[in-house]
């Protein structure tokens, strides 16, 4: 079955670490997303990217950064600059032009928590 | 810049009764309306959406929007709430056809035996 794969489901982290959450889609979309979710907050954008070597910054992309190198891929880095990177983080595609009918499809999240 | 406001934060109600939970939005034009639903530590799966055309749409169990254009609302309604429905619903729009959908903070429905 097609669909998002997002990978560790908990990962925990001390403070001063680099961590990088893993996000694989065989739906073959163009468009990949990462959203970061708190209580009480929805979900906010983090980055997002229509198309492989290309990515843009969302409403909270500081202190994260990204990759596209592979359509299915589309890693997220949380780094040390990342002040209160505690949160539920959630991958999600998107298909582009025309058979675009705006429903973002999404991974089951990963839960990282600070020490 | 398009925003997304859900008033209620919790909602419970009993099985079997009607359920609306309120969604308003702010954008200058008619945008692309979304209700998404969560399970705990789970992803988010799309109930219903709205592009154009008929303002009521149906989505998946059960569930229904109607978008009301002059008081910039997308409520979601189902007649009759199943213990299974106890989960966190999001508003969302997308005002830039196609690249960011904004969310609102999220309704947590709890349903009472």
């Amino acid at each position: 079955d097609g669909g998002i794969t997002q990978s560790p489901k908990y990962l925990f982290r001390k403070e001063g670490q680099n961590v990088t959450l893993s996000c694989e889609q065989n739906l073959n979309h163009d468009a990949m997303y990462w959203y970061r979710q708190d209580p009480g907050q929805g979900l906010r954008l983090i980055y997002y990217s229509q198309i492989v070597n290309d990515f843009q910054k969302g409403d909270i992309a500081e202190g994260y950064s990204v990759s596209r190198e592979k359509k299915e891929s589309f890693p997220l880095t949380v780094t040390s600059a990342q002040k209160n990177p505690t949160a539920f983080y959630l991958c999600a595609s998107r298909r582009s032009g025309l058979a675009d009918t705006g429903e973002l499809f999404f991974g089951e999240g990963s839960r990282l928590t600070v020490l | 810049a398009q925003s997304v406001t859900q008033p209620d934060i919790h909602i419970t109600v009993s099985e079997g009764a009607s359920l609306e939970l309120r969604c308003n939005y702010s954008y200058g034009a008619t945008p692309y309306l979304f209700w998404y639903v969560q399970s705990p530590g789970q992803g988010l799966q799309l109930l219903l959406k709205y592009f154009s055309g008929d303002t009521l749409v149906q989505g998946i169990k059960g569930f229904e929007a109607e978008f009301k254009r002059s008081q910039s609302s997308f409520n979601l309604r189902k007649p009759s709430v199943h213990w299974s429905d106890a989960a966190e619903y999001f508003c969302a729009v997308d005002g830039n056809a196609g690249n960011m959908l904004t969310f609102g903070g999220g309704t947590r429905l709890m349903v009472k035996p």
